[in-house]
């Protein structure tokens, strides 16, 4: 079975801080997502990264920043804290399969600001 | 912008009531689709999918969607719920060639009582 993993399931930060997401996935997958899910938002794509060191925005990537330095690990930044950022991170990694790109997901950090 | 919707954002049945909800998207080229299921306290997984052939496909649990590509819909459904399905239920669009990236709606809350 895919396992992705998180490296917290909860975690509480003060505003400013500087914030590291650790996401790591064990079935050699190119392709690794960064989401959060808001209620009645669904999920929304920060960033995704399709190859090691390679990375492209998604819909909301302000205020942070990514990190894929081996195939199998995607970190996710926030530079500087917010409350607006308090929410659930869900990583996601897919293959690339004759174009069939089913993404799973790992169990979430929810993430509070204060 | 390419967007997929899902109408009905909290529904509550009856235990042996029947299921559907609804999912349409904005896109008029060549999709991938999905149906993803979030249980209380548990990550994102596949529900069932739909890349090519029979537009009617089957997942696990009972649950089967349709694929209408005139309607632009991707409809979910059960003939009879359980209160084990209790749940969010989000459903997602690849657009070919687009590198993996899914568009999520915003999700339905399933309250089923039993």
């Amino acid at each position: 079975d895919v396992k992705v993993t998180q490296s917290s399931r909860y975690l509480v930060k003060r505003t400013g801080e500087k914030v590291f997401l650790e996401c790591v996935q064990d079935m050699d997958h190119e392709n690794m997502f960064w989401y959060r899910q808001d209620p009645g938002l669904g999920l929304r794509l920060i960033y995704f990264s399709y190859d090691v060191k390679m990375k492209e925005k998604g819909d909301i990537p302000e205020g942070y920043s990514v990190s894929r330095e081996k195939k199998e690990r995607f970190s996710l930044i926030l530079e500087s804290a917010s409350t607006n950022q308090t929410s659930m991170y869900l990583c996601a990694s897919s293959p690339i399969r004759q174009g069939r790109y089913e993404q799973y997901f790992g169990p979430g950090t929810r993430l509070t600001v204060t | 912008a390419q967007s997929v919707s899902q109408h009905n954002h909290h529904v509550i049945l009856s235990e042996a009531a029947s299921l559907e909800l609804g999912c349409n998207y904005s896109y008029g080229g060549t999709v991938n689709l999905f149906w993803y299921v979030q249980y209380p306290g548990q990550h994102l997984q596949l529900l069932l999918k739909y890349f090519s052939g029979d537009p009617l496909v089957k997942g696990i649990k009972g649950f089967e969607a349709e694929f209408i590509k005139s309607k632009f819909s991707f409809n979910l459904r059960k003939p009879s719920v359980q209160w084990s399905d209790t749940a969010e239920y989000f459903c997602a669009v690849n657009l070919a060639g687009n590198t993996g990236k899914l568009i999520f709606g915003q999700g339905t809350t399933l309250q089923v009582k039993p």
